[in-house]
Formats: structure tokens, sequence, C-alpha cells
């Protein structure tokens, strides 16, 4: 069956680069998606990669998707205080739905 | 333009009681989405509407758990009675699929928090 695994928590110092790390095991997954959830609110998307990519660069983001291994892992540079929450990875292991993990809390220490 | 919106933002309710929680999905989006996200289970899927029909309930805990879509503007998710474990943070989500080619990126509300005392 689908599932996605992350590790749980994740402490960096500010202005140091952030890694989150994500496997999954649909291999017929088209889309891996990378949401944020900040205390107290919903999750926003953040970025999202196409199956037949390797890598993804937005701003301070960068996505890298090893199909081989079903690994993803999100980089964020130059990471800022604001940056702390829980991080979804998602994979859309069916035709309309997103399997989510249980998400990597970040925190961003001064 | 306004995003998933879902009422009430907070509910602490009595063991017993029927709790009601409300939608409005983004306007034009064809798929809505009931998540309940806890501690101990993460983020889970409990229905899923396309088109105003639901596709898939097999996440809905148990017969307490009942969900509509009695038009494209607007869901209720209803709990009766309500219990204790059913605490959480209730998501309402939506998406627009164009095609299986376009990725079917899920927008989700800001959450209703139930607490059952």
């Amino acid at each position: 069956g689908e599932d996605v695994e992350q590790s749980l928590f994740l402490s960096v110092r500010e202005g140091d680069s952030s890694v989150i790390n994500c496997t999954y095991t649909d291999s017929s997954s088209t889309y891996l998606y990378w949401y944020k959830q900040e205390p107290g609110a919903g999750l926003q998307l953040l970025t999202y990669i196409f199956s037949n990519m390797d890598m993804k660069q937005d701003q301070r983001l960068t996505v890298l998707l090893n199909k081989k291994d079903k690994h993803l892992s999100l980089r964020i540079a130059d990471t800022q205080t604001g940056d702390s929450a829980i991080y979804f990875c998602a994979e859309n292991s069916g035709y309309s739905t997103l399997t989510f993990g249980k998400g990597t809390m970040l925190l961003v220490s001064p | 333009d306004a995003g998933v919106i879902q009422s009430p933002r907070h509910e602490v309710t009595e063991m017993g009681q029927e709790v009601t929680l409300r939608c409005k999905p983004i306007s034009g989006h064809d798929y809505l989405f009931w998540y309940r996200q806890t501690m101990m289970r993460g983020l889970e899927l409990l229905i899923y509407f396309n088109n105003n029909v639901p596709i898939d309930d097999s996440g809905m805990p148990e017969d307490r758990f009942s969900a509509k879509m009695p038009n494209a503007s607007f869901s209720t998710l209803k709990i009766q009675p309500s219990e204790p474990r059913d605490s959480a943070v209730y998501f309402c989500a939506s998406s627009l699929i164009s095609g299986r080619g376009s990725g079917n990126t899920i927008y989700f509300g800001e959450g209703s928090w139930l607490t059952v005392v």
C-alpha cells in the first residue's frame, strides 16, 4: 500500500541550510509535493515536482527527487525563524487524492 | 481570490452533542476533501467528493460521522454523537483536476479545531 515516511523533527540555527527528507512507496506517483503548516493554520502548498524531474529550484527552496530510491528532499537555504513550521511530504498515489507523511517539525533557533 | 473557508474555527462541545462543521470550497474546484489531523495519526483522509458526489468514504471512522455536499459551494461534516476521541483539527480542502498530466494540487482551509469534553 501507499506510505510516506518522514523524520519527525529537525532543529537548525538561523542562517544554516535545512534538509527535510521523505521516502515514498508508490512508484507510479506522477507528482510529489511539499506543504508547510504554520501553528494554528492549514497546510499551504510550498512546491511540487513532476516525477520525470530530478531537481526543482524556487528561490530558497530546492527539491531533489531520486525516483530509483523513492526519496524526496526539501532544502531550505538561509533558514529563517519564520521557516519554523511542520513540513509535509505528499504523493499523488491516487488519481485525485494525495497521501501525506506525518510531517517534520522544523525548529529554527536564532 | 478567497481560499477554502471553514467554520467554525474553534468549537468546544460536550460528549454526546452533535457537531456540524462547514466548508465552502474554492469556486470552480471539482473535488472536495475532508481530512482529520491528530498528533497520533497525522493527517487522515476521511472522505472526498467529485462534482458533489461522494467517491470514497472509507476513511470515515464510524457511523457517527457523516458528510454531505448538497451543492458545489457547500459541504458539511457531522459527528453525532460526539466523543472525546473525536477531538482533532478537521480540514476541508479542494482541488481542480484538469487531467492526469496536470497534477492535483490540493488547497486547504484553516481548519476547524474541535474539542469534545
